[in-house]
């Protein structure tokens, strides 16, 4: 069962970039890595997703190394409006067996 | 396209008491997974319905249960309320099983058990 962390919180400024990492010692060879936005009595919101190497897309990046324990959430140029909780979830991509495993999530904070 | 619907959005119980949250997925979406959120434990799963079976569960005791219908609409319930059980309650639907297909969350149900 993979087990994720994540640092508890960090800070920025606008236009800065941000890179969260989560780790993921004991993911299975099926499982994908998504991340997740939080705002306050708000659900998780889908920012991005990946299995391996890098992934892109309008918002952030995704990087994941080759052996696959860790993975980076990369944020170009945060904004104040970007302020919140960021989770990673490493979750069965067949479905079988999969127990969702969502990190510990991490607080951004963005100053101006 | 409508979102994830949770009703209702606040509750407030008696230790004891049971109550019954409910969850619309997405028009097509097949799968509906339910998670607690506290801020000691974070998020935690509790358990998934495809199909209207249960497919997977969290370690989370008997008195939580839920149930899907065959319009994939779900209902979770928990029966003798405990203090601790005072959590936002999340569902997510996907299209299909599994964390490729990615999960959309409603905004949740907050109970508070007192």
């Amino acid at each position: 069962l993979a087990k994720t962390t994540q640092p508890i919180s960090m800070d920025s400024y606008e236009g800065q970039e941000v890179n969260i990492t989560c780790s993921h010692n004991n993911i299975a060879t099926n499982d994908y890595i998504t991340w997740y936005q939080q705002f306050p009595s708000q659900g998780p919101r889908f920012i991005i997703q990946g299995y391996k190497t890098k992934v892109t897309n309008e918002v952030a990046s995704l990087f994941i190394p080759a052996d696959r324990k860790s993975s980076t959430l990369s944020l170009p140029r945060v904004s104040l409006s970007d302020t919140a909780v960021y989770y990673c979830l490493v979750g069965d991509g067949g479905g079988a067996t999969n127990k969702l495993i969502f990190g510990t999530g991490t607080l951004l904070a963005v100053q101006p | 396209k409508a979102g994830v619907t949770q009703t209702p959005r606040y509750l407030i119980k008696t230790r004891g008491q049971q109550v019954t949250l409910s969850c619309s997925p997405i028009s097509g979406h097949r799968s509906v997974s339910w998670y607690q959120q506290t801020p000691g434990q974070g998020l935690q799963f509790l358990f998934e319905y495809f199909s209207e079976t249960q497919r997977n569960k969290g370690n989370f005791p008997g008195r939580f249960s839920g149930r899907q219908f065959s319009n994939s609409r779900s209902e979770m319930n928990v029966s003798t309320l405990e203090l601790g059980d005072s959590a936002l309650y999340l569902c997510a639907s996907s299209l299909d099983r599994g964390a490729f297909y990615g999960y959309t969350f409603g905004s949740g149900t907050r109970l508070t058990v007192v």
